[in-house]
């Protein structure tokens, strides 16, 4: 069974600029959710998404959002980047317990470096 | 605010010794997991362990909970330079369906 997929791995991006990350989920789990990993913050909850629907947000402001598509695969965008915004992007999928949330299953993550 | 707080923040340890990381939380939770990362790297789920349980044990790992004390251990046994990494725990709380609240890790280094 094929893992977490998440694309691009590596990018560079200049202030003011926007980018798009993306996710495709291992098959079968329908819960997608994204981390920001900062040697400074930590993993911080981004977002988390279940049949195309946002579920919970983390404290981040509104340049970043996300999706989910049917399929399960999710895209996350931050527009205006700031120099800040540099971190792992890491993406996470599960099934979806109904006694909480389960094991998560994550990819290599995306390393945006804001430049 | 992070949830889980880790202590020790780094650990130091010859190949064969056990290793033992702290994590605290602050409200109830419905299960705390502990996951491992390789520098650089995606998380690796190791262990779940659920409100209702006190211990759990895989492989050479040994989980226990304290949900009196809002606090879990895990204990890597016999370790290898291979275990070299940082382990973080994660809590899944009440009322926060979807999202886990990591704490900032314990970064392992085992010495061959």
């Amino acid at each position: 069974k094929a893992g977490v997929t998440q694309t691009p791995r590596y990018l560079i991006k200049t202030r003011g600029q926007q980018v798009t990350l993306s996710c495709s989920p291992i098959s079968g789990h329908r819960s997608v959710s994204w981390y920001q990993q900062t040697p400074g913050q930590g993993l911080q909850f981004l977002f988390e998404y279940f049949s195309e629907t946002q579920r919970n947000k983390g404290n981040f402001p509104g340049r970043f959002s996300g999706r989910q598509f049917s399929n399960s695969r999710s895209e996350m965008n931050v527009s205006t980047l700031e120099l800040g915004d540099s971190a792992l992007y890491l993406c996470a999928s599960s099934l979806d317990p109904s006694d909480g949330t389960g094991e998560l299953f994550f990819g290599e993550g995306s390393r945006l470096t804001v430049l | 605010s992070q949830q889980g707080e880790e202590d020790p923040q780094a650990l130091s340890i010859q190949e064969g010794e056990n290793a033992t990381m702290n994590c605290s939380y602050k409200t109830s939770i419905n299960n705390l997991q502990w996951y491992r990362q390789n520098s650089g790297r995606g998380l690796v789920h190791l262990i779940l362990i659920r409100s209702n349980e006190r211990e759990k044990h895989s492989g050479r790992l040994r989980v226990t909970l304290d949900t009196s004390k809002k606090s879990s251990s895990l204990l890597i046994t016999a370790s290898r330079a291979a275990d070299t990494a940082s382990y973080f725990c994660a809590t899944d709380a009440y009322n926060q369906g979807g999202k886990l609240i990591f704490g900032q890790g314990t970064e392992l280094s085992v010495k061959p």
